[in-house]
C-alpha cells in the first residue's frame, strides 16, 4: 500500500528556505499518469494547493508562490521536494505531500503532515 | 484561477439528519471536482472525485452531484463519525484551488 511520508525542519527563519522532503514507500514515483504534490493548512484555516509535478519531472505551480516555489523529483531516492525560498510567517503551516492519478483526479494519497512554523 | 465558493461556511446537524454542501465555481469545471473530509488533526481524506464517483470504503451515505459551476455533496443520513470538515476542489485546471471549507458540527 502506499505511503507518503513528509520530513523537513519544524522551524525555519523569516526570509530563509523552506525544504520538505516527501519520502514514498510502497510504490514508485516513476509511474506513467501518476503526479506528485504539495497542499499546505495554514493554523486554523483551510487547504490551499502548492503545485505539482509529475512523474516526467513538469510542474505545475500556484501563481501566488511561483517566483518561491520549486518542486522537484528524486527518482533513485523515490521522493518529490519542495522548496520555498524567502518565508514570512505567513508560510506557517502544516504541510502535506499528497499522489493523484491522471491529470483530473482526485488526490487519493495524502501524507500526515508535517508542522512548519516561521519564526525568528 | 478559477475560485470555489462553498456554503454554508459552518452548519449544526443531529445524528440521522440530511445534510447537503454547495459548491460553486468561478468557471466551469466540467464534472472535474472532488470533495475531501477532514477531521481534526488529520489529513483530509478523499471522499468523492470526478463529482459524483465515490472512492472505495467511502459509505454509501455519501454522494455528489452536478457539473459546470454548481455542485453538491450530501450526507444521507449524518452519522457521528461524519462530524468534520468538508473541503471541495476543482481539479479542471492544472492549477488546482479549494473551497474554503464547511464545517459540520453537532446539534
Amino acid at each position: 500500500q502506499l505511503q507518503l511520508h513528509e520530513t523537513g525542519p519544524g522551524l525555519v527563519k523569516p526570509s530563509e528556505t523552506l525544504s520538505l522532503t516527501c519520502n514514498v514507500s510502497g510504490g514508485s514515483i516513476n509511474i506513467n499518469n501518476y503526479f506528485w504534490g504539495w497542499v499546505r493548512q495554514p493554523p486554523g484555516k483551510g487547504l490551499e494547493w502548492i503545485g505539482n509535478i509529475y512523474y516526467s519531472g513538469s510542474t505545475y505551480y500556484n501563481p501566488s508562490l511561483k517566483s518561491r516555489l520549486t518542486i522537484s523529483l528524486d527518482t533513485p531516492k523515490n521522493q518529490f521536494s519542495l522548496k520555498l525560498t524567502s518565508v514570512t510567517a505567513s508560510d506557517s503551516g502544516v504541510y502535506y505531500c499528497t499522489r493523484y492519478m491522471g491529470s483530473s483526479g482526485g488526490d487519493d494519497c495524502w501524507g500526515q503532515g508535517t508542522l512548519v512554523t516561521v519564526s525568528s | 484561477d478559477i475560485q470555489m465558493t462553498q456554503s454554508p461556511s459552518s452548519l449544526s446537524a443531529s445524528v440521522g439528519d440530511r445534510v447537503s454542501i454547495t459548491c460553486r465555481a468561478s468557471e466551469t469545471v466540467g464534472t472535474y471536482l472532488n470533495w475531501y473530509q477532514q477531521k481534526a488533526g488529520k489529513a483530509p481524506k478523499l471522499l468523492i472525485s470526478a463529482g459524483s464517483s465515490l472512492q472505495g470504503g467511502v459509505p454509501s451515505r455519501f454522494s455528489g452531484s452536478g457539473s459546470g459551476t454548481d455542485f453538491t455533496l450530501t450526507i444521507s443520513s449524518l452519522q457521528p463519525e461524519d462530524f468534520a470538515t468538508y473541503y471541495c476542489q476543482q481539479s479542471y485546471s492544472s492549477r488546482r484551488t479549494f473551497g474554503q471549507g464547511t464545517k459540520v458540527e453537532i446539534k
